[in-house]
């Protein structure tokens, strides 16, 4: 079964950018949308964006312009990069497999710290 | 956007008893496209219903969902001891995807 993995740093100082990148096993990047989610304790679960497999995207327009979604389908990975961070964006960042509705399977998350 | 709340905000019940969780969207949801999910202290959540009343793979049957337009529920008929956790929903109905502030299941 698909299975999801986040990785990067856990502390990025404000002002920077902040880069996740998600590796997906056990079945191929190469069909579904595949999507960022954070969750603070303020603000709850909060969608981010999604890729097609393709490239296309669709961002969260709160979010829209510090944010960009990759994808290298020869390493079946994707990766999330929010620029310009602050304190509030501090949160656990869930990367998840989507049909571009529902979010299943989900990675286990990974707290990022905004701080100098 | 459209924004879900969900009620009540904690639900204190006994193993065995019913659970009835509400999600209320502020305009309709097209399609019944409203999912569901369950999420416990430490762990990512976990998909438990979508198209409103539609069980994830695995679910057990105990779980159910209904509702439309503006109004969901999730019920739980008799509850597990591994059925207390946080519920959200979720509603994808629009481009913007949202999800409601959670209902914590906890023991009486």
């Amino acid at each position: 079964q698909v299975q999801l993995q986040e990785s990067g740093p856990g502390l990025v100082k404000p002002s920077e950018t902040l880069s996740l990148t998600c590796t997906v096993s056990g079945g191929s990047i190469s069909s579904y949308y595949w999507t960022w989610i954070r969750q603070s304790p303020g603000k709850g679960l909060e969608w981010i964006g999604y890729i097609y497999y393709s490239g296309s995207t669709n961002y969260n327009p709160s979010l829209k312009s510090r944010v960009t979604i990759s994808v290298d389908t020869s390493k079946n990975q994707f990766s999330l990069n929010l620029n310009s961070v602050t304190a509030a964006d501090t949160a656990v960042y869930y990367c998840a497999r989507s049909t571009g509705d529902w979010f299943d399977p989900w990675g286990q998350g990974t707290l990022v710290t905004v701080s100098s | 956007e459209i924004v879900l709340t969900q009620s009540p905000g904690t639900l204190s019940l006994s193993p065995g008893e019913r659970a009835t969780l509400s999600c209320r969207a502020s305009q309709s949801v097209s399609s019944s496209y409203l999912a569901w999910y369950q999420q416990k202290p430490g762990q990512a959540p976990r998909l438990l219903m979508y198209g409103a009343s539609n069980r994830a793979t695995g679910i057990p049957d105990r779980f159910s969902g209904s509702g439309s337009g503006t109004d969901f529920t999730l019920t739980i008929s008799r509850l597990e001891p591994e059925d207390f956790a946080v519920y959200y929903c979720q509603q994808y109905g629009s481009s913007l995807l949202t999800f409601g502030g959670g209902t914590k299941v906890e023991i009486k």
